[in-house]
């Protein structure tokens, strides 16, 4: 089945420190990836997206790049705000059934700490 | 604001008792999806349904039921409810029945504590 591995936290960083959070993944078609974040309180916001080997994906700063000889897809980010504290969740759809309906995993959640 | 509404944000309960969470989804949505997040399992997919009917199932319990109406609001009903039911409950919501790579959306959650 489909599984995605982070790595555990919780990460503290100081800010405009550099941030890479880790996810690996198991899947056994072609997956599409995504990093979700969720604030505190808050639901979770998808951050950004790849669809397909080599693709990167990037937003505020977050880049995401979708690795398919290593089966992964690390969030990155160069220089961290304390707005950036938040737990991120590393997810895959894959693409195997066509027509059904294909659910997003999750691994289990990294909690990222950006300290002043 | 994601435009998915959860009722209520905190919930406190008995072992044995049984409890409703609702769902609005965002407005023009319909398909909506439940998540369990609990502090050993993750974030686990519960069920989705699309426009009033089951779509997919995931890892939900015997105990657990949930049903779409016809205005695509939704209700997660837990029964008989055990101290490891103890978690936060997200539903989302996306426009179509995720064939496509279209995002959800998620609220902000029913945090149920079972006692």
């Amino acid at each position: 089945g489909n599984s995605v591995t982070q790595m555990e936290g919780p990460v503290t960083l100081s800010e405009e420190a550099f941030l890479t959070i880790n996810c690996t993944y198991t899947a056994t078609g072609y997956p599409s990836l995504f990093w979700y974040v969720q604030y505190p309180g808050e639901g979770l916001q998808l951050l950004l997206k790849a669809t397909k080997a080599d693709d990167k994906g990037s937003n505020k700063g977050f880049e995401a790049t979708y690795r398919k000889e290593t089966t992964s897809f690390h969030l990155e980010k160069g220089s961290v705000q304390v707005s950036d504290s938040a737990v991120y969740f590393c997810a895959l759809r894959d693409k195997i059934s066509s027509g059904s309906a294909r659910q997003l995993t999750f691994g289990s959640g990294t909690q990222l700490t950006v300290l002043p | 604001d994601s435009g998915v509404t959860q009722t209520p944000k905190h919930l406190i309960t008995a072992t044995g008792q049984r409890v409703t969470l609702r769902c609005s989804p965002r407005s023009g949505d319909l398909s909506v999806y439940w998540y369990q997040q609990s502090l050993d399992q993750g974030l686990q997919f519960l069920i989705q349904y699309y426009n009033g009917e089951e779509r997919a199932k995931g890892n939900i319990l015997e105990r657990f039921s949930a049903q779409q109406f016809p205005d695509l609001h939704s209700e997660l009903n837990l029964s008989s409810l055990e101290l490891g039911d103890s978690a936060l409950y997200f539903c989302a919501s996306s426009p179509g029945d995720t064939t496509t790579n279209e995002k959800l959306f998620f609220g902000s959650g029913t945090q149920l504590s079972v006692l």
